[in-house]
Parts: structure tokens; sequence; C-alpha cells
């Protein structure tokens, strides 16, 4: 079964520096997707971003970036110029792409805040 | 534009009762999942399906029952409510799986007594 952990259970950052929240993963297979997604205190789950793993370059959303080393199975967020928007729970997802078993796993989140 | 429509957004139920979580998306997604989200914790996967009639068990499904008659509704079934079920419920819909953005619904507040 895939899983994903987050190690950082909370986070914090002053305004306009920057943060990176990491991830990691465990599956045996080669063709999946990674997500990071943030849930802001009204609960709504908004996408961040998207990687997928048979790509080797970095996706990127505007001030958000990720660092993705399929190799270690780590798949990282860097938040850039941090905003007191940017303060909400952060998951990253994994999803299968094999198998007919297209799950979308989370991990237990990283609770960020951003400090002005 | 409604997206994920999630009904009822709050709900106090007694021990032993039952009851139906709605769930339709207008966006003619054939993916459709159900997660429960415990204080402080992450989601978690308790049903999902890829298309009508197709649905399959996440990684906690006891104590629940779906169904997916109809590309738009993918309702959640809770029988003999328990404690141990008060959580927040999402639903979640996508077009191709992992290729494009899975939405959600706004959540559903069970509270269990």
């Amino acid at each position: 079964a895939q899983t994903v952990t987050q190690s950082q259970p909370e986070m914090s950052v002053q305004e306009a520096e920057t943060v990176t929240l990491s991830c990691t993963y465990d599956t045996s297979e080669s063709n999946y997707y990674l997500f990071w997604y943030k849930q802001p205190p009204s609960r709504q789950m908004i996408l961040v971003i998207r990687q997928e793993a048979y790509k080797q370059q970095n996706a990127t959303e505007n001030r958000f970036s990720v660092n993705f080393q399929k190799a270690a199975k780590s798949f990282s967020l860097k938040i850039s110029d941090s905003q007191l928007g940017d303060t909400a729970m952060y998951f990253c997802a994994f999803m299968n792409l094999q198998g007919g078993s297209e799950k979308l796993v989370f991990g237990k989140g990283t609770k960020l805040t951003v400090n002005p | 534009n409604a997206g994920v429509t999630q009904t009822p957004k709050f709900r106090i139920l007694k021990i032993g009762q039952s009851m139906t979580l709605q769930c339709a998306q207008d966006m003619n997604h054939n993916y459709m999942y159900w997660y429960r989200q415990d204080p402080g914790m992450g989601l978690k996967l308790i049903y999902y399906s890829v298309g009508a009639g197709i649905t399959d068990k996440g990684e906690v499904p006891n104590g629940y029952n779906v169904s997916r008659s109809t590309t738009e509704d993918f309702p959640l079934r809770l029988e003999l409510a328990a404690p141990s079920q008060t959580s927040v419920y999402f639903c979640a819909s996508s077009s191709l799986g992992g290729r494009t953005e899975a939405f959600f619904g706004q959540g559903t507040r069970l509270t269990v007594v």
C-alpha cells in the first residue's frame, strides 16, 4: 500500500521569507502523480501544485515550487515570498496510475503559520 | 458553477442512528471519492468510484456503504452511527484520476453523541 509521510506537524515563517515543507512517500510503482493541497481555516481543499512522476523537471506555480527526487521518493514544497494568506494546513498527496486503482492518498499534513 | 456539492453541512446523530451524506458533482467527472478528516489529521479514504456502477474500498471503509448509480451522485451511507465516526467528511471528484485536479466539496461536519 502506498503511504505518504509529512514529518513536520507544524512550521512557521516570517512574511516575505521562504519556507520548505517536506514529504516522502512509499511506492513500488513507477507511474504516479504527486500533489500539494492547501486547506485554509475555511476547510476548502485547494490544489497548490501537481507533479507527474515521469517528468524530471520540477513543477512551479508562481511562488510555489517543488523539489521532486524520484529515487529518494521525496517531494518537498517551497513557498517563496510567504504571504499571510499562505497560513493553512498543507497536505501532500499521492496517486498511483497503475493497476486501475487510482486512489488519492494523503499525508497527515503540516500546519503552516505565516507571521507578520 | 456548482462544482461538488455536499449536504448537509452539519449534522448531529445519536448512537445507532443511520444517515446518508449526499454528494453531487456537475462536471461529468468519472472519479469520485469520500474522505474523513479527524481533528488535526489528514484525509483518510473511505470509498472511491472510477465510474457509475463501480465502487471500491479505501483505507477505512468499515461502518460505511456507498453506491454510484449515476455519474453525478455518490452518496455515503452510515449505518448504526458510532462516536468513532465523529469527523468531517469530504467528497471529491476528478475527470481523469490524477491527470487532472480533484475538486472537493465544502465538507460535512458530523457529530455522533
